[in-house]
């Protein structure tokens, strides 16, 4: 595979549930980002990872927890979650060399909390 | 901070003529880029287009075209001969230049672009 590439596609979960969306990116990059995107609100930042280290935190609540094992991988634990955090979770990767490189982006988790 | 406007939430083309989608930003950084991504009602987002705050011409890549104007802090995309793939959501993003590590995106609200026949 080629790209980012991000699992579950689609995820529906109670509020009591604990899930994970995971990340994988196969195209050498050493940054990795989590953002949400809400409707009708522009995308957020919720993590970033440089060299597998936590460099941002965007002041997301603690239900939320990232997890980055290695430069390819890129996890968020989810776990007590609340209706108003449905929404599309994207993925991305960059180079994190030059401020030209692109992130590329996941096709993203739709998730919907009940 | 850095802040992205897009004042169009949607705009309407024809096909095979050319739309201009608006985008103004704010920073104080000296040194940053600017991105157009385009998301598909797939969800993906699709990198179109980079301006970096000292090229001295605009970015061009096949169909788009990024008018940048400093001084007015706009980087406009201009989409020529539009088609029907065309239809989609497209962001302003903005990136600082400066530190390793600070490296994401501040993204606008977005133009919904849709080409009719």
């Amino acid at each position: 595979e080629t790209g980012v590439t991000q699992t579950p596609r689609h995820l529906v979960m109670g509020m009591t549930n604990k899930k994970s969306l995971k990340c994988e990116q196969h195209l050498g990059h050493n940054a990795m980002y989590w953002y949400k995107q809400s409707a009708k609100k522009p995308l957020e930042l919720m993590f970033v990872y440089s060299l597998e280290e936590r460099v941002e935190n965007n002041s997301v609540p603690s239900r939320f927890s990232p997890e980055c094992p290695n430069s390819s991988h890129l996890f968020l634990h989810l776990h007590t979650l609340q209706p108003e955090d449905s929404a599309l979770y994207l993925c991305a990767s960059s180079q994190d060399r030059d401020p030209a490189d692109e992130q590329f982006f996941g096709p993203g988790t739709r998730l919907t909390v009940l | 901070a850095q802040k992205i406007t897009q004042t169009q939430p949607g705009m309407f083309v024809q096909e095979k003529e050319a739309v201009t989608l608006d985008c103004t930003y704010d920073t104080s950084d000296q040194s940053y880029g600017l991105f157009w991504y385009k998301q598909p009602s797939s969800g993906e987002m699709i990198f179109l287009i980079y301006q970096g705050s000292y090229d001295e011409q605009n970015a061009t890549e096949g169909r788009y075209s990024l008018n940048f104007q400093k001084a007015r802090k706009s980087a406009n995309l201009v989409i020529s001969a539009s088609q029907l793939g065309d239809s989609a959501m497209y962001f302003c993003a903005m990136r600082d230049a400066a530190d390793t590590g600070r490296r994401a995106l501040t993204f606008g609200s977005g133009t919904r672009l849709q080409v009719q026949p």
